[in-house]
């Protein structure tokens, strides 16, 4: 069974802040995949890889296979940025997918 | 907005009743998920579905069930209703079989049932 875990639970940080969020996963997976959710419960998908790095805007995502991890950073934190980061692994085979997810980081972003 | 609709928005039930949510996918999105979030808690996989078929299940009782159709909308029952049954329901839509394997996730915002 895939255990996801992720550090810290909650992040409290300066409007300006670079932040990091990781995520660790007990056994091989296919992807991993970067979630926000925001107060209310809508989740959007910032970001799914299966190696190396990706960037989006002020938002960096990081894998590394070998050591089953990933992190999440953010550059120049904004207030707007202030949700739940949530890292899920995606298990399955070709043909079938779905994800196991971390129990959220909830970062609140002061300005 | 991730053009993935779900209704209703919430609902209260009490033990025992029968519940169906609905979920609306893209268009062109053969493939959707649901999921269980209990508060404070991760979403728990339920079961998928790709073009009409189940295709995969989590760790939940057959009393939760699904159904997807052509139009690319689906729905989820949950029969006997428990208090534990409380939660943020969660469809999630993807164009191709692979799921959460090979293809972005687009979530609904969710159907928050609250069982008395």
């Amino acid at each position: 069974k895939n255990e996801v875990e992720q550090s810290p639970q909650n992040l409290t940080a300066q409007e300006g802040e670079f932040i990091t969020i990781n995520c660790s996963y007990s056994v091989g997976i296919s992807a991993l995949h970067w979630l926000q959710q925001h107060p209310g419960g809508g989740i959007v998908s910032l970001f799914m890889l299966s190696s190396g790095k990706k960037k989006h805007g002020r938002l960096i995502a990081t894998i590394n296979i070998q050591e089953k991890h990933s992190s999440l950073h953010i550059t120049a934190s904004h207030p707007r940025d202030s949700a739940v980061y949530i890292c899920a692994a995606a298990e399955g085979g070709g043909s079938q997918g779905n994800l196991i997810f971390g129990k959220g980081t909830k970062l609140s972003v002061k300005p | 907005e991730t053009g993935v609709t779900q209704s209703p928005t919430h609902l209260i039930k009490t033990r025992g009743q029968q519940v169906t949510l609905r979920c609306s996918s893209q268009s062109g999105h053969n493939t959707v998920s649901w999921y269980q979030q209990a508060l404070g808690q991760g979403p728990q996989f339920i079961f998928q579905y790709y073009r009409e078929e189940e295709n995969g299940r989590g760790n939940f009782p057959p009393r939760f069930s699904g159904l997807q159709f052509p139009n690319y909308s689906s729905e989820l029952n949950v029969n006997a209703l428990e208090l534990d049954d409380s939660a943020l329901y969660l469809c999630a839509s993807s164009l191709g079989r692979g799921g959460a394997v090979t293809d972005t996730q687009y979530f609904g915002p969710g159907t928050r049932l609250t069982v008395l």
